[in-house]
């Protein structure tokens, strides 16, 4: 399938804010995703954007997408300890069912 | 809520052994997947199926089958384990070309 590229770590201190990235090759992408993965659980949907937008914004997340550079980053406000997780950036294409995955970037989040 | 329950969080089979893992979702979702996570390498997608007894190969289908016979239900069936199958299984569903939706994961070891 096409290319999602993620870091694989990030280290923040608590209360500062935290910015993943993440990069696709599929042109074609309509929707693009955050997932977040706690230790020994499935993943959950933090939040998602379609490709005609250029942000969003949720409580503490905000996404930025550029569609041009094809570029996606998740920023956490004040992060907390409890954010401590690995997050996975996932695209899908117009044609396609499944989900693409980054490999996911493992965000520690110390005192 | 959607829920998607995998029927084991963990399992030990030797190698040799047919091993079956089941998924099951309640939202009359018309897709499910089977994805295998392994440290270093993300989320990769086995199989998937749009319908119920229809299915497609995902990125690495070799040494996995799958059944559909209902559509709540999606089985991944490992025909003679091997010890490279050790790894955590994530099903997911969901509702045409959307967001999905995943289950807690199944950790299976094989020795």
């Amino acid at each position: 399938g096409e290319d999602v590229e993620q870091s694989l770590f990030l280290s923040v201190r608590e209360g500062d804010s935290s910015v993943i990235n993440c990069t696709y090759t599929d042109s074609s992408s309509t929707y693009l995703y955050w997932y977040k993965q706690e230790p020994g659980a499935g993943l959950q949907l933090l939040t998602y954007i379609f490709s005609n937008m250029d942000m969003k914004q949720d409580q503490r997340l905000t996404v930025l997408l550029n569609k041009k550079d094809k570029h996606l980053s998740l920023r956490i406000a004040d992060t907390q300890t409890g954010d401590s997780a690995i997050y996975f950036c996932a695209e899908i294409s117009n044609s396609g069912y499944a989900l693409n995955f980054g490999k996911g970037t493992s965000l520690l989040v110390t005192p | 809520d959607v829920k998607v329950t995998q029927s084991s969080r963990y399992l030990v089979k030797r190698t040799g052994e047919k091993v079956f893992l089941e998924c099951v979702q309640d939202m009359d979702h018309e897709n499910m997947f089977w994805y295998r996570q392994d440290p270093g390498l993300g989320l990769r997608l086995i199989y998937f199926s749009y319908d119920v007894k229809m299915k497609e190969k995902g990125d690495i289908p070799e040494g996995y089958s799958v059944s559909r016979e209902k559509k709540e239900r999606f089985s991944l069936i490992l025909e003679s384990a091997s010890t490279n199958q050790t790894s955590m299984y994530l099903c997911a569903s969901s509702l045409k070309r959307d967001e999905a939706f995943f289950g807690q994961g199944t950790r299976l070891t094989v020795v």
